[in-house]
């Protein structure tokens, strides 16, 4: 079974500084989706930025990037000129592709704290 | 458009009551998906249904039940609640059926207290 590990319930940046939030992951699949998403204080998850495994280019969104390492089953998001309106909840997750369900797994999540 | 709608927004239930949660997808979107995240965890997967039908289920007791609707919006029961089932009930609309990296779109989630 895939499993999806967040080992830093949580996390604070000064704003305008860059933060680095950490995701492994195991499978026995060669070919999946890995995301992470955003979740601020009573508000909807939002996806923030998408991997397919399969690509070797690490996913780019504005401020967002991240590190993809399959051989390690990592999966790391940068977060650049962290903004106030970075402060959520952060939580990485696994799809597998092809499979017959949209079945995301999610870990355990990050709390990120952004200090003015 | 809208996005993905949830109702109620807050439920409080005691302990061996039925509930039944709500869902309508982002227009066009015909798969939706149910979630519980329990405090400080990660949403855990229930049911996934696409065209009425039941697509997945995640390991959940037959207590949790589900169904779409054909407007595709869809419902969640739980019946003989137990006070582990507190916790934010989320929906995830997307198109198509699930086979790709498309995105999810949640919604606000229901947040049910069991007493």
């Amino acid at each position: 079974a895939q499993t999806v590990t967040q080992s830093q319930p949580e996390m604070s940046v000064q704003e305008a500084e860059t933060v680095t939030l950490s995701c492994t992951y195991d499978t026995s699949e060669s070919d999946y989706y890995l995301f992470w998403y955003k979740q601020p204080p009573s508000r909807q998850m939002i996806l923030v930025i998408r991997q397919e495994a399969y690509k070797q280019q690490n996913a780019t969104e504005n401020r967002f990037s991240v590190n993809f390492q399959k051989a390690a089953k990592s999966f790391s998001l940068k977060i650049s000129d962290s903004q106030l309106g970075d402060a959520a909840m952060y939580f990485c997750a696994y799809k597998r592709a092809g499979g017959a369900t949209n079945k995301l797994i999610f870990g355990t999540g990050t709390l990120l704290a952004v200090q003015p | 458009d809208a996005g993905v709608t949830q109702s109620p927004t807050h439920l409080i239930k005691t302990r061996g009551q039925q509930v039944t949660l709500r869902c309508s997808p982002i227009s066009g979107h015909k798969s939706v998906s149910w979630y519980q995240q329990v405090l400080g965890q990660g949403p855990q997967f229930i049911f996934q249904y696409y065209e009425k039908e039941e697509r997945g289920r995640g390991n959940f007791p037959d207590r949790f039940s589900a169904r779409q609707f054909p407007n595709y919006s869809s419902e969640l029961n739980v019946n003989a609640l137990l006070l582990g089932d507190s916790a934010l009930y989320l929906c995830a609309s997307i198109s198509g059926w699930g086979q790709g990296g498309n995105e999810q779109f949640f919604g606000p989630g229901t947040r049910l207290t069991v007493l």
